[in-house]
């Protein structure tokens, strides 16, 4: 399967614990896209590399939240001391350096309880 | 602040009908308007749209961009039950890396 891929698909834990999360996009995709989208709304952007340098992050990003692409391959995306409000679909994208079309994983399915 | 904004947020149809889904943008430094359909897993790319007036087809579905008005249009003719999904509308800036700014989607369902 050559699409992106994120794992896990789904995640539980508890309130004050840490999570991350890994997204491989598509091999030949410079950019890569974090979202989060929570239940019955559209996603909304978090931040994006440019193969290893992230080059913009949302005001949604609170400093509990962080994001690498060491390699300029896969990236993490980590949540501190989640809340539950942290309780939603974290979606990573990819793109080519060219192309507009963002092509997204599946999804991890993130519940704080 | 950059806003999407789709109508109707749902709609419920039967086999066979032709549905017109719509987003309006408000935007700076217009880009591109992309769709995707989301079923109950990742948005799957649909249609990018650049320039006004230049019809995107493929099979049931065609979209249109108006960028004088700020519109879009995605029609789906002769639905199926399997066009059940949320239909949401993107739009990406310039200068911004590509981020996309989606809309809060259009849920449809296909009844037989």
């Amino acid at each position: 399967d050559t699409g992106v891929s994120q794992n896990p698909r789904h995640k539980i834990t508890k309130r004050g614990q840490n999570v991350t999360f890994r997204c491989d996009p598509i091999s030949e995709h410079n950019r890569l896209y974090w979202y989060r989208q929570t239940l019955g709304q559209g996603p909304e952007f978090l931040t994006y590399f440019q193969n290893e340098a992230q080059l913009e992050k949302s005001r949604l990003l609170s400093d509990r939240f962080s994001a690498e692409r060491p390699k300029g391959s896969f990236s993490t995306l980590e949540i501190q001391r989640t809340e539950q409000g942290d309780s939603a679909m974290y979606l990573c994208a990819s793109s080519s350096y060219r192309g507009d079309e963002q092509f997204f994983g599946p999804g991890t399915r993130l519940t704080v309880l | 602040e950059d806003k999407v904004v789709q109508s109707p947020l749902s709609l419920v149809v039967h086999e066979g009908d032709t549905v017109t889904l719509n987003c309006s943008y408000e935007v700076t430094n217009f880009r591109s308007l992309l769709w995707y359909k989301q079923e109950k897993k990742a948005p799957t790319f649909l249609f990018m749209l650049t320039s006004s007036g230049i019809e995107k087809k493929s099979g049931r579905l065609s979209s249109i961009l108006d960028k004088k008005e700020l519109f879009s249009i995605l029609n789906i003719t002769a639905t199926q039950t399997g066009d059940s999904a949320v239909y949401l509308c993107a739009v990406m800036i310039y200068n911004q890396g590509g981020k996309l700014i989606f809309g809060q989607g259009t849920e449809l369902s296909v009844k037989p």
